[in-house]
């Protein structure tokens, strides 16, 4: 089972300022690596697919960059609505399909 | 627009039963891929299980396998988790999810969940 391990576990963050999450896989997932948007008490919502495409409607300040071992999520300016849970998925060795833990972006 | 709607959880027991149903609208639902994704309070999300579009292919967590079963009905656009012998840290949201057309198994629509509860 590939094992996502995202850090930092909490980032207080002040709105317009650029923010970078990481994600990294216990082995490579090559760019088979989602990200995803979880708002309080809301389903998660897709982002990013192949480690880089933002998916339908994402905003462009939503940018992913990464492969094999090592993947980021950065937010170009935070808006008010992007305090959020953001998780990330591999899908490239499954089942199981695995989630990292969850990065919460919060208002510093 | 594509719409996922769970519905069946509940309070039950341990070592009880429950049959969680997602409805699903807006697409041609025999044409996806689904999946049942759980989240524990506060915490993260867990993949549980994977139907193919005519149920021929099937994949489970090692958590659920032998204890919950998936299946569809495509005529009335249903997805379904029977969930038997359940436990306590089986207690979650429980979400359906769409798997995206392109991309890999990912999944670009999601219900709202429905919330089981195991405890005596």
């Amino acid at each position: 089972e590939i094992v996502m391990t995202q850090s930092p576990a909490t980032l207080s963050v002040s709105p317009g300022e650029r923010v970078t999450l990481s994600c990294r896989a216990s082995q490579s997932v090559s760019t088979n690596l989602a990200w995803y948007q979880q708002k309080l008490g809301q389903a998660p919502r897709l982002l990013i697919y192949g480690a880089s495409t933002r998916a339908t409607g994402i905003p462009a300040r939503f940018s992913g960059s990464g492969s094999g071992t090592e993947f980021t999520l950065s937010i170009s300016s935070l808006q008010s609505e992007d305090f959020a849970v953001y998780y990330c998925q591999q899908y490239n060795n499954w089942p199981p399909l695995t989630f990292g833990g969850g990065t919460k972006v919060e208002i510093k | 627009q594509v719409q996922l709607v769970e519905s069946g959880g509940g309070l039950v027991k341990p070592g009880g039963s429950l049959r969680l149903s997602c409805a699903a609208s807006g697409f041609t639902f025999s044409d996806y891929y689904m999946s049942w994704i759980r989240q524990a309070p506060g915490k993260g999300l867990e993949w549980l299980s994977y139907i193919s579009r005519f149920g021929s292919t099937i994949y489970y967590a090692d958590s659920v396998k032998g204890r919950f079963t998936i299946s569809r009905d495509n005529a009335g656009n249903s997805l379904y988790l029977q969930m038997n012998n359940l436990r306590a840290d089986d207690t979650a949201v429980y979400y359906c999810a769409k798997r995206q057309t392109l991309g890999g198994v990912l999944f670009d629509y999601w219900g709202r969940g429905t919330l089981v509860t195991v405890s005596s």
